[in-house]
């Protein structure tokens, strides 16, 4: 079966330092990976996908940015963190762009 | 792009009782619509899903109604127990936006033992 990995759970970081949150998948192949993330009380905003290693897509502007470095590894990162980047971090697979989502445990990140 | 609206934002239920949670889309395109329950600090599970091939779809005590017409979907949960209290949210997909999901901004509900 399928599992899908987050770390670390939880983060508290300072403002202006950077981020990388690692999200890694087991049990399947060329999988899509999401990165999402919830802010308190509100709806999980799509931040980037990836159909593929090296294949990165957009989805909101920020100080925010992914990386696919390996087939089922999928790196959230940031040079300098705001208050604002502060939330719920979820990642996500699917088999194909049309199939389910799966979720992560999530990663909660406090920036101070 | 697609824009989910989902109602109520809290719902208080009595165990045993019904509840029903209501989403509405806008892209008359959208064509996949799964519901996915969120327990604090959790990542959000999968419950049920339906596809615009079907009007509705059942496993065990939750349902889910589609309404491609109106453009609204609802999830029911019989026989509710205080372990189905969470956050549930609905999405939507289409090709449209890449079949991204679009999520509305959930449901709290509470059941009462």
């Amino acid at each position: 079966s399928q599992t899908i990995h987050q770390w670390p759970a939880t983060l508290v970081q300072p403002v202006g330092s950077p981020l990388s949150l690692e999200c890694t998948v087991e049990g399947t192949s060329n999988p899509n990976l999401y990165w999402y993330r919830q802010a308190a009380g509100r709806g999980l905003q799509l931040l980037f996908y990836s159909v593929g290693i090296g294949q990165i897509s957009s989805e909101v502007p920020q100080n925010l940015s992914a990386s696919r470095p390996q087939d089922r590894q999928f790196i959230l990162s940031s040079k300098k963190l705001l208050l604002s980047d502060s939330g719920f971090y979820l990642c996500a697979w699917s088999r194909g762009t049309t199939d389910t989502q799966y979720f992560g445990p999530g990663t909660r990140l406090t920036v101070l | 792009g697609e824009n989910v609206e989902q109602h109520p934002s809290t719902l208080s239920v009595q165990e045993g009782d019904s509840a029903v949670i209501k989403c509405t889309y806008s892209d008359s395109a959208s064509n996949y619509f799964p519901w996915y329950k969120q327990e604090l600090g959790k990542g959000p599970q999968l419950i049920i899903d339906i596809r615009s091939n079907v009007g509705e779809k059942k496993d065990q005590r939750i349902a889910v109604t589609l309404n491609k017409t109106a453009k609204h979907f609802s999830l029911h949960i019989t026989e509710t127990q205080p372990e189905d209290s969470a956050v549930y949210f609905c999405a939507a997909s289409s090709p449209n936006s890449g079949y991204a999901l679009n999520f509305g901004k959930g449901t709290s509900l509470l059941v009462t033992p």
